[in-house]
């Protein structure tokens, strides 16, 4: 079946470091892939999206990379601040047997101190 | 444009009991979801819905949860009877119709504790 594995949190960063969270995936078909942001009291929204291998998406400063041949989905942002502390979900939409399935990695908790 | 709506917010209960999660999606949203995540994980894909139609059900435990989307528009899900390992957040999506590049919309979730 379909998986996404995320790096381990918390990552904790000094306010203007450079943020890099891992993502990698695993699927049966060609998936659209998701970055989806839950700022602390608030629901999850979406960050960032790529649908297909190459694409960037980009967002707030955030980008990631659809990369076919390994894998993976990379969230990086250039200067992190203290307002970009929340938990991060990898995500990918597939289609392995007709239906379009969304999987979810664990998420990644990001704490930029000032 | 209105979000979506989810109550309750937060709901207490014994194990044994029963409970019912309420769903509004965004209007015009065909594709509804419902999710289960658990502390510290992702949330995990209970049930979606096109329209008033079943599209995956395969990770709802049929035994003890039963979820339905009458009209195609707002969406109940029930557990009956609770189990205490059912403590989590229940989230429930909308996305505008199914497909692999339709962005999700998220409701504010109901945290559900079973004691």
């Amino acid at each position: 079946g379909n998986s996404v594995t995320q790096m381990e949190g918390p990552v904790t960063l000094s306010e203007e470091a450079f943020l890099t969270i891992n993502c990698t995936y695993t699927a049966t078909g060609y998936p659209s892939l998701f970055w989806y942001v839950q700022y602390p009291g608030e629901g999850l929204q979406l960050l960032l999206k790529a649908t297909k291998a190459d694409d960037k998406g980009s967002n707030k400063g955030f980008e990631a990379t659809y990369r076919k041949e390994t894998t993976s989905f990379h969230l990086e942002k250039g200067s992190v601040q203290v307002s970009d502390s929340a938990v991060y979900f990898c995500a990918l939409s597939d289609q392995p047997g007709g239906s379009y399935i969304p999987t979810f990695g664990r998420g990644t908790s990001l704490i930029v101190h000032p | 444009e209105a979000g979506v709506a989810q109550s309750p917010r937060y709901k207490i209960i014994e194990k044994r009991q029963s409970v019912a999660f309420w769903c509004n999606p965004i209007s015009g949203h065909a594709t509804l979801y419902w999710y289960q995540q658990i502390l510290g994980q992702g949330p995990k894909l209970l049930i979606q819905f096109q329209n008033n139609g079943v599209v995956d059900d395969s990770q709802l435990p049929k035994d003890r949860f039963s979820a339905e989307r009458l009209k195609g528009v707002d969406s109940t899900l029930k557990i009956q009877p609770a189990k205490l390992e059912d403590s989590a957040v229940y989230l429930c999506a909308s996305s505008l119709t199914e497909g692999v590049t339709y962005e999700q919309y998220f409701g504010p979730g109901t945290r559900l504790t079973v004691t």
